[in-house]
């Protein structure tokens, strides 16, 4: 079976400092996989896919960047955090079947920038 | 207008209540149309999902959907405190990525 791995599940950064998450998956090869950033009442926002070792699409401009280094890991980081990037960060994995998209998540990780 | 609204609530409700709760959407394209469970400080988890218009049952839970309306609804019978948590619709036009949408979710809690 496929699962999702994500880490850390907390972290707590000065602003400034630098990040890394990382999300890896098992079960699966060429996953599609994804970063969101779910904001209280704002619901998932999608900030990253990927579809392949190398391959990063970025849906909205900020200060965060992503990477596809091995076809099962996907990275988030950034250089120095805002206090604006605090929040809950989700890793998917999405797949399609028969038309129907669906989305596995890891634990996500809860950041928050002082 | 939003692609996806969703009433964020919170919701309280004794337990055994029938809970609503509903999505509309604004892009006629979404063919396929979901529910996620997200329990506190974990990820979401698919519940139901449904192809087009109609209802689809599972156990308690049901999902309709009237694409007329662009209206989604799950309902959740004889709820339980293990009901608790945020609920979060999903629509995707059929394809991958950018045109999966969340809705931004309902936060419901039930009330032992």
């Amino acid at each position: 079976s496929q699962t999702i791995h994500q880490w850390p599940a907390t972290l707590v950064q000065p602003v400034g400092s630098p990040l890394s998450l990382e999300c890896t998956v098992e079960g699966t090869s060429n996953p599609n996989l994804y970063w969101y950033r779910q904001a209280a009442g704002r619901g998932l926002q999608l900030l990253f896919y990927s579809v392949g070792i190398g391959q990063i699409s970025s849906e909205v401009p900020q200060n965060l960047s992503a990477s596809r280094p091995q076809d099962r890991q996907f990275i988030l980081s950034s250089k120095k955090l805002l206090l604006s990037d605090s929040g809950f960060y989700l890793c998917a994995w999405l797949r399609e079947d028969r038309g129907l998209t669906e989305a596995f998540f890891g634990q996500g990780t809860r950041l928050t920038v002082v | 207008q939003k692609e996806v609204e969703q009433d964020p609530g919170p919701l309280s409700v004794p337990e055994g209540a029938i809970v609503s709760l509903n999505c509309t959407y604004s892009n006629s394209a979404f063919q396929y149309f979901m529910w996620y469970r997200q329990y506190s400080r974990k990820g979401p988890e698919l519940l139901m999902y449904t192809y087009s218009s109609g209802n689809k049952e599972d156990g308690r839970f049901t999902a309709q959907v009237d694409k007329s309306s662009k209206y989604i609804s799950l309902f959740i019978r004889d709820s339980q405190p293990s009901d608790s948590a945020t609920y979060l619709c999903a629509m995707s036009a059929g394809n991958y990525g950018q045109n999966f949408v969340f809705g931004p979710g309902t936060r419901l809690s039930v009330l032992p």
